[in-house]
């Protein structure tokens, strides 16, 4: 089966730097994604690692290493609007299915 | 490009009744996932169509249900009600590709009294 863990709340300061950690067991690895939620909205996609590094996007970036089972989100440059919902997903590659963690819910103080 | 649409956007039964729920997919795109999501649970997978087939299924009991028509649109069905069922139910589609993106739909709000 799968297993995919991340902290439950995390708080942070407006225009600081936080990284939300993500650690999963799958059987049969075939990508990781990021998604930001907000209240009471849908998720949208932030990112997908497959292969192990670091992968950029503006202030967003995506760490993995497949050989620990291990992901994080890195937010730089902390803004109000990223208090938000974090959701690390793992794809299996035996059956195409995205297994979701339960979410880290941020809070940015100003 | 329209995004996912699901509808209704809220809904309201009781226990023992069935509901049916919608989601019309990004234009193109093949695949839906339907997902429920509990404050305690958090995402949980349903179940993914793609061109008309179920092509993976979660653990949730024989309640609830689905299907998808040709032109991709899917429905869910969840029969006899239980307290529990209330949840935002979520469909996600993609092009059905093992690396493509999911990209979700506002939710349906199904509160069961």
């Amino acid at each position: 089966g799968q297993n995919i863990d991340q902290p439950t709340e995390m708080t942070a300061t407006e225009g600081a730097i936080v990284q939300i950690n993500c650690t999963y067991q799958t059987s049969g690895f075939n990508g990781l994604f990021w998604y930001q939620q907000h209240a009471a909205e849908a998720p949208t996609f932030l990112s997908y690692n497959v292969l192990d590094g670091l992968e950029e996007k503006g202030r967003f970036s995506s760490f993995l290493s497949r050989s620990k089972g291990y992901s994080y989100l890195l937010l730089k440059e902390l803004q109000m609007k990223d208090s938000a919902s974090y959701l690390c997903a793992v794809r299996d590659h035996r059956d195409d299915k995205i297994i979701f963690g339960k979410g880290t819910r941020l809070h940015i103080l100003p | 490009k329209a995004g996912v649409t699901q509808t209704p956007r809220y809904l309201i039964k009781t226990r023992g009744q069935q509901v049916t729920l919608s989601c019309s997919p990004i234009s193109g795109h093949r695949s839906v996932s339907w997902y429920q999501q509990t404050p305690g649970q958090g995402l949980q997978f349903l179940f993914e169509y793609f061109s008309e087939t179920q092509r993976n299924k979660g653990n949730f009991p024989g309640r609830f249900s689905g299907r998808q028509f040709s032109n991709s649109r899917s429905e869910m069905n969840v029969s006899t009600l239980e307290l529990g069922d209330s949840a935002l139910y979520l469909c996600a589609s993609s092009s059905g590709l093992a690396s493509d993106t999911q990209y979700f739909g506002p939710g349906t709000r199904l509160t069961v009294l």
